[in-house]
């Protein structure tokens, strides 16, 4: 496609309850990243992907949250057993490598936990 | 990362002036640095990047001025319009740009007037 892509848009599930939120990245970049954007916070690093090397998996808030990437292009963030401080707007990006390119933003999924 | 948020700082500008927004960073070894827009409800918007071997760098309506010595970035906006109210924030990261190496600014609320 020609931008990255995030689905859903929206998401509201109760707490306690998994979610699945999708990123397909800009086809070609090997680059991937996933931030949190909370109200009143600013973008938060939660885990990297480059190449086929191991993920950078250092921002992830606890052992609840994983991602995944296949084939080196579709990453799947899952957060499991989710808590109302989980609510937040889930932005994706993607870059065509890390040699001084720029990231470009999906329009993110907005998760909010009842 | 430290944000103000809702009471993000605000540059209100009459419509067809220029904009100045600022950045300050801390990273002395930063390489690289990204402006984003943010509107409502969307993604980061990439605008123009630059490198620390370089100064100015300019783009369509769009400059960007990079300071090195007081660490200090600026976006200048010329002939500002109502389309281009949004958040704009400053990312500097050191190279090769990747992960966490990234720090986003909190960014500045630009309000333009009729």
């Amino acid at each position: 496609g020609a931008g990255v892509s995030q689905s859903p848009s929206n998401k509201v599930t109760e707490k306690g309850k998994d979610v699945e939120l999708r990123c397909d990245p800009i086809s070609g970049h090997t680059a991937l990243y996933w931030y949190r954007q909370s109200l009143g916070q600013g973008l938060e690093f939660l885990i990297y992907f480059q190449g086929n090397s191991a993920p950078d998996k250092s921002g992830l808030p606890s052992d609840r949250f994983s991602a995944e990437r296949t084939g080196g292009s579709v990453s799947t963030l899952t957060i499991q057993r989710t808590q109302q401080e989980d609510s937040a707007v889930y932005l994706c990006a993607s870059s065509f490598d890390s040699s001084g390119q720029p990231q470009h933003f999906g329009d993110g999924t907005r998760l909010s936990i009842l | 990362g430290e944000s103000v948020g809702l009471h993000l700082p605000t540059l209100s500008v009459q419509e067809g002036d220029n904009s100045i927004i600022n950045c300050a960073y801390s990273n002395s070894a930063s390489d690289y640095f990204i402006w984003y827009k943010q509107e409502s409800g969307k993604g980061p918007q990439f605008i123009i990047d630059i490198r620390s071997n370089m100064d100015k760098r300019q783009g369509q309506r769009v400059t960007v001025l990079l300071n090195k010595t007081v660490k200090h970035l600026s976006l200048q906006i010329a002939a500002t319009q109502p389309g281009d109210s949004a958040v704009y924030f400053c990312a500097e990261s050191p190279l090769p740009n990747y992960g966490q190496n990234f720090v986003f600014g909190p960014g500045t609320r630009l309000s333009v007037l009729p």
